[in-house]
């Protein structure tokens, strides 16, 4: 079965610093990887997606994350945080023979301090 | 143009109560998917929709819990006899195509069961 584990439910950066939230999948075969935000009572809004091919993906508001098939990460990083970022975010998986449901991680909600 | 729809936005109703959430896909998206968002459980997935296939039941709860889809586009979840640990936030997502595709979600119907 496939899961997804994201370490650090909670993150807090500094404006201006990195961002580096992690997410780490069990697959036997390479799934399709999604990064969503959510902002307070609102729905999931995707930020990148990696399907085949170049294995860094950009998004959009600035992040970007790199598929690693040999340690079975898919980071996200931004280089310089904005207050604008504070939400929490989830990883997900899903792969092509299950009809696309979407496993999620437990979420890393991101604090952004002035 | 438009994204996916759910009414209501909330929904307060006391146990034992059925209730039914509504959820508008894209225009011309074929998949669609409920899912669940709960404190205790996080992102749940519950049930995905394909065109004329047949749906995709798997995460659903128990059989309180159904689902249908008609004319290939708007869905209705419908819980029965509902109970406490029902509360939780219900998602519409829809796609153009499983899997590859990103899943776009709705802002969320807010189910409290008193």
């Amino acid at each position: 079965a496939q899961s997804v584990t994201q370490l650090g439910s909670h993150v807090s950066v500094s404006e201006g610093a990195l961002v580096l939230l992690r997410c780490n999948y069990s697959s036997s075969v390479p799934p399709y990887l999604f990064w969503y935000v959510q902002y307070p009572n609102q729905g999931l809004q995707l930020l990148l997606k990696y399907t085949t091919g170049a294995t860094l993906v950009k998004g959009i508001n600035g992040f970007e994350a790199e598929f690693k098939k040999s340690e079975t990460s898919f980071h996200l990083t931004k280089p310089s945080a904005h207050m604008s970022d504070a939400a929490e975010y989830f990883c997900a998986v899903s792969r092509n023979n299950q009809g696309g449901k979407l496993i999620f991680g437990q979420g890393t909600e991101l604090s952004v301090k002035p | 143009g438009a994204g996916v729809s759910q009414s209501p936005s909330n929904k307060v109703t006391e146990k034992g109560k059925d209730v039914e959430l509504r959820c508008d896909p894209i225009s011309g998206h074929t998949a669609l998917y409920w899912y669940r968002q709960s404190l205790g459980q996080g992102l749940e997935f519950l049930i995905y929709f394909q065109g004329n296939s047949a749906p995709d039941k798997s995460g659903l709860p128990s059989d309180r819990f159904s689902a249908e889809r008609t004319g290939g586009s708007v869905s209705t979840l419908t819980i029965q006899r509902t109970q406490q640990e029902d509360s939780a936030v219900y998602l519409c997502a829809s796609s153009l195509v499983p899997s590859q595709d990103a899943q776009y979600f709705g802002p969320g119907t807010r189910l409290l069961v008193l």
